[in-house]
């Protein structure tokens, strides 16, 4: 089946800074879709994007659906804390939505 | 507006017993969809429903059965409970196939 990598699996964030993360895969997909999760929550959607090399922002985060339909990016500018979760990435192909394994993001001591 | 509500939130059974975990919205949304997420790994879709009366399998769909005979409701039924089933289950709604956009906050489901 259709497999997506996520990376990094997990990061340490320091206030202020900058978080880029991405979602690849070897398969071609029509939709991308970012969710964050927090602790004992569900994920709840963030973007959606739908075109090829189409970029859409939501708020502090920008989302990027890569031009070979491979792949997909996530940048969070001026992180905060209650950025901290984990971020699962979600491609769909015909009717199957696929998810990757999250990127864990982490507050750092 | 309480979107998606799951209930239990938390439950043990041993291995053999059935259970129902039920969903609820109140979106009106056609879509509603019963994923399990286990540790490291994303949530993988067990089955789905297109509105009332229909569902359909998903990646996961073997051992579990569903239901949605009211379109707010989505039910998913575990006949004989097996320890490989300890999971968090999460049941979602959405406006767009394929799509979820609401999820509930998850049952916590162990099998021993």
């Amino acid at each position: 089946g259709q497999q997506l990598n996520q990376s990094p699996q997990s990061m340490f964030i320091q206030e202020g800074e900058d978080v880029s993360m991405n979602c690849t895969s070897s398969s071609i997909f029509n939709t991308w879709l970012w969710y964050k999760q927090d602790p004992g929550e569900g994920p709840v959607l963030l973007i959606a994007l739908y075109k090829a090399g189409e970029l859409t922002s939501n708020g502090r985060l920008t989302a990027q659906f890569g031009i070979t339909r491979k792949d997909s990016f996530l940048n969070i500018s001026a992180s905060i804390p209650s950025d901290v979760g984990i971020y699962f990435c979600a491609g769909l192909a015909g009717n199957m939505l696929t998810f990757g394994g999250g990127t864990r993001l982490m507050v750092k001591p | 507006n309480a979107g998606v509500t799951q209930t239990p939130k938390f439950r043990v059974l041993k291995t053999g017993q059935s259970m129902t975990l039920l969903c609820a919205q109140d979106m009106n949304h056609e879509y509603m969809y019963w994923y399990r997420q286990d540790p490291g790994m994303g949530l993988r879709l067990i089955h789905y429903s297109v509105g009332e009366g229909t569902t359909a399998k998903g990646e996961v769909p073997d051992g579990y059965n569903v239901s949605r005979l009211k379109k707010q409701n989505f039910l998913l039924g575990l006949e004989s409970a097996a320890p490989s089933q300890t999971s968090v289950y999460f049941c979602a709604s959405g406006q767009v196939q394929y799509q979820p956009q609401h999820f509930g906050d998850g049952t916590r489901l162990s099998i021993l």
